[in-house]
Order: structure tokens, then C-alpha cells, then sequence
């Protein structure tokens, strides 16, 4: 299956909110309620910090938010700060046979 | 505390095969299914397989079905991913990563290891 779209970049000033999108299908994103969003430095590995579409792990902060409309997920970084900057991927279920799908990336930058 | 630690990485040429390593460490290993994602350099996350609780549910991306194999060995806590016929389009590293829930499959992953770098070249 195709990877999910998110756009390749994203940008805002510290304390401000900057949110990305992670567009997919009926079959994907739209279909189930296990879409999931990573964050990963430079020479990292990914860190999970949202599940669930909605759902924060602790320890991580409450400026992380997700929502979902149809076949789109969204990821909300709030009061942004310089360790924000990082590359996000999201990831969704896309059923039993191919039960994992990511998106193609999104760099933050904080300006 | 989790811990996942990859192993395995190298240089093999084109037609080669590896077999890549995950001991896990820090929760009840027989109880979480398991999957490979990969990342080629420069590149966004792809996944690679899953293999569930008891090893009994498995799935692979189409780029790699037929040439890769993943197995989980419960009494050793340990995942692997046999890779063969590799190309250079293999090249990247390759993260192990445990299931976000028991007994479950495609609900997400929670945990990453540091990554293996499998670099396929002539």
C-alpha cells in the first residue's frame, strides 16, 4: 500500500503551534482508530508520542494533541520549543494483511 | 525499562543475505508481538514485518515478501529478521520495535531499538 502524505515541512516561532497533517484512505487513516504519530532526532531512534489517534503516553508533554476527520490525521504541537524541532512520522493500521502503514515525513523547524 | 538492542548490521554484496538480531529486554517478551521498520538513508520510516505474540501471525511489505523471513524465539527473548537476495535498495538501518499492546498486532508500536545499519553494496 501507498505511504500516507504528510507535507515535507512545517515551521513556527517558539510558543507558537504548528500542526501537521497525515492524509490516507477509507482503508487506512479513515478506517480504524489506531493511528499513531513519532518523533525523531538526528541519528535517532523514533519516540512514540501519540496513540491511539488522541492518546499520549507518559511522559509525554500535554502541548502534543491529535485529532482525526475522515481519512486525515493531525498532529498539534503547542507552545513549541527548540527540542520540538525533529522530523514526525505518522503511522496507522491498513489492515490484517499489511497491518502497518507510515507516513512520508515532516520536518519541524523551530524558527 | 524497555530496552531493544539490534544486531547483526554489516556490509554484504548484492545477491547476500544477513540475519539481523533484537534482544529485548524489560517487560514479558512472550507476551508482545514484534516488527522490523527500516529506514534508508536519508529516507522516511517503511515497515518491514510483524510477527505476532507466539509468532504465529506474520506479515511482510511487498518490497521484501519472499526474501525476508522474521522468526521471534520466546525462550531467548530475542527477534531476528533472516534477510537474502539483497539489493541495494536494502540499504538502511533497521529498527526492531515492540508492539504497543499484548497479545495484539497492528494497534502500533511503543518501543525502538537504536537501529542496525545493513549496507548492501558491491
Amino acid at each position: 500500500q501507498s505511504a500516507l502524505t504528510q507535507p515535507p515541512s512545517a515551521s513556527g516561532s517558539p510558543g507558537q503551534s504548528v500542526t501537521i497533517s497525515c492524509t490516507g484512505t477509507s482503508s487506512d487513516v479513515g478506517g480504524y482508530d489506531y493511528v499513531s504519530w513519532y518523533q525523531q532526532h538526528p541519528g535517532k531512534a523514533p519516540k512514540l508520542m501519540i496513540y491511539d489517534v488522541t492518546r499520549r503516553p507518559s511522559g509525554v508533554p500535554d502541548r502534543f494533541s491529535g485529532s482525526k476527520s475522515g481519512n486525515t490525521a493531525s498532529l498539534t504541537v503547542s507552545g513549541l520549543l527548540a527540542e520540538d524541532e525533529a522530523d514526525y512520522y505518522c503511522s496507522s493500521y491498513a489492515g490484517s494483511s499489511k497491518p502497518y502503514v507510515f507516513g512520508t515525513g515532516t520536518t519541524v523547524t523551530v524558527l | 525499562e524497555v530496552q531493544l538492542l539490534e544486531s547483526g548490521g554489516g556490509l554484504v554484496q548484492p545477491g547476500g543475505s544477513l540475519r539481523l538480531s533484537c534482544a529485548a529486554s524489560g517487560f514479558n517478551f512472550n507476551n508482545y508481538g514484534m516488527t522490523w521498520v527500516r529506514q534508508a538513508p536519508g529516507k522516511g520510516l517503511e515497515w518491514v514485518a510483524v510477527i505476532g505474540y507466539s509468532g504465529g501471525h506474520i506479515n511482510y511489505a511487498d518490497s521484501v515478501k519472499g526474501r525476508f523471513a522474521i522468526s521471534k524465539d520466546n525462550s531467548r527473548n530475542t527477534v531476528f529478521l533472516q534477510m537474502s537476495s539483497l539489493r541495494a535498495e536494502d540499504t538502511a538501518v533497521y529498527y526492531c520495535a515492540k508492539v504497543r499492546e499484548e497479545q495484539r498486532v497492528g494497534v502500533g508500536v511503543d518501543f525502538w531499538g537504536q537501529g542496525a545499519l545493513v549496507t548492501v553494496s558491491s
